[in-house]
């Protein structure tokens, strides 16, 4: 089956960095997104991997490594309202998006 | 501004009771998708429509439907079927070509309570 893996719940202090991790086994890729969902509210895009390596933009930064099945989102200097979850997604071989079920950022003063 | 348009934002609704989901989007996307997100879930697939007049079930199909009569519309009907459909529902609409590195745009969210 198609599985993407990702930490439940972290916790970071404003003005630190944190990375979340997520790995997955997918029927074929075509890339990797990653998404920013604040409670109630809709997922927003955040940034897109297709080929290894880092894509940076701004305070976030994005990892891939398509050999290892495995990306990581970088967030720096982080503000309160960075809180929110964070979601892991797979564009599969049948360019589906598979979700992971995302991890809740908390940040502390 | 081009963009996803959902309504209802909150709906109550008897058990029993059908009710439908609207969403519009006017960015001339070909694909659209229904999602279901449920607290502390991720998303999971109801059904998505990559051309008009044409939809596939998604992982939850059962207990929805759905229609594509217009490229612009892709209107989600909860039916009495659904055994528990209080949940947050996402729309979303994505360019369909297979670049695949086009950004899935979401509308703002309708979420349902069944009393």
């Amino acid at each position: 089956g198609q599985n993407i893996d990702q930490p439940t719940e972290m916790t970071a202090t404003e003005g630190a960095i944190v990375q979340i991790n997520c790995t997955y086994q997918t029927s074929g890729f075509n890339g990797l997104f990653w998404y920013q969902q604040h409670a109630g509210e809709a997922p927003t895009f955040l940034s897109y991997n297709v080929l290894d390596g880092l894509e940076e933009k701004g305070r976030f930064s994005s990892f891939l490594s398509r050999s290892k099945g495995y990306s990581y989102l970088l967030l720096k200097e982080l503000q309160m309202k960075d809180s929110a979850s964070y979601l892991c997604a797979v564009l599969d071989s049948n360019y589906q998006l598979i979700w992971g079920a995302g991890t809740k950022l908390i940040i502390k003063p | 501004d081009g963009g996803i348009t959902q309504s209802p934002k909150y709906l109550f609704r008897k058990e029993g009771q059908n009710v439908t989901l609207s969403c519009e989007q006017n960015l001339n996307h070909d694909a659209m998708y229904w999602y279901r997100q449920d607290p502390g879930q991720g998303l999971r697939l109801i059904y998505y429509s990559q051309i008009v007049n044409d939809f596939q079930k998604g992982d939850i199909a059962e207990g929805y439907s759905v229609s594509r009569e217009k490229k612009e519309s892709f209107p989600l009907t909860v039916t009495s079927a659904q055994k528990n459909p209080t949940a947050f529902y996402l729309c979303a609409s994505h360019s369909g070509t297979r670049d695949g590195g086009g950004e899935l745009f979401f509308g703002e969210g309708s979420r349902l309570t069944v009393l």
